[in-house]
């Protein structure tokens, strides 16, 4: 039985250069949720897929950050011109849906902006 | 503005005793709240919830308290074990645009001493 899985674990890149990480949710899961959990802090809302709708993109920091999700399944979080305060580490979660909250999360990727 | 505060951010404890972790909201139409477990280098995992029609909800060793009127949670952990030892956030969620996405608190780092 698979769980939330991410890749890469870990990343370091340059300052300016793109990134995309990766998120295979939980098979049958409908809904799937990107966060980010910066130094000390909490798990910051990023963006939100549910099925076929229009997601949830109101936690995006700004327009460098996109995410896609192909065929209800994987989801590729893309950031664009990364900057080093976009050093967190980003988790991807998976749930039933909506009326589930109990969120399933991956291990997480671990980026690191030089 | 933090909507979910976890205002202590660790918490030591010996083993065999009670842990008490407090979470607080400021968001009346937050209706479900949930708490999660956190290990080094791994994803959150989820641990126990409460509805809002709730005032407790009991799970083995974990209880959680929900206070409406104070708006105030808290993770109980009776007896605490060394393996207790993880980051635990709170959670809290409510209709926003017909999803329900959480939004989490900081965290309280607790350690548990044989």
């Amino acid at each position: 039985g698979a769980g939330v899985s991410q890749s890469p674990s870990n990343k370091v890149t340059e300052k300016g250069k793109d990134v995309e990480l990766r998120c295979d949710p939980i098979s049958g899961h409908t809904a799937l949720y990107w966060y980010r959990q910066s130094l000390g802090q909490g798990l910051e809302f990023l963006i939100y897929f549910q099925g076929n709708s229009a997601p949830d993109k109101s936690g995006l920091p700004s327009d460098r950050f996109s995410a896609e999700r192909t065929g209800g399944s994987v989801s590729t979080l893309t950031i664009q011109r990364t900057q080093q305060e976009d050093s967190a580490v980003y988790l991807c979660a998976s749930s039933l849906g909506t009326s589930a909250y109990e969120q399933y999360f991956g291990p997480g990727t671990r980026l690191t902006v030089t | 503005d933090q909507q979910v505060k976890q205002n202590s951010p660790s918490l030591s404890v010996q083993e065999g005793r009670i842990s008490i972790l407090n979470c607080d909201y400021t968001n009346s139409m937050f209706d479900y709240f949930l708490w999660y477990k956190k290990y080094p280098a791994e994803g959150p995992t989820f641990l126990i919830s409460i509805s809002s029609i709730k005032d407790k909800n009991e799970d083995g060793r974990f209880t959680v308290f929900l206070n409406k009127s104070a708006k105030h949670l808290s993770l109980h952990i009776v007896p605490s074990q060394p393996g207790d030892s993880a980051v635990y956030f709170c959670a809290a969620s409510g209709r926003t645009g017909g999803s329900y996405i959480p939004t989490f608190g900081r965290g309280t780092s607790l350690i548990v001493h044989p």
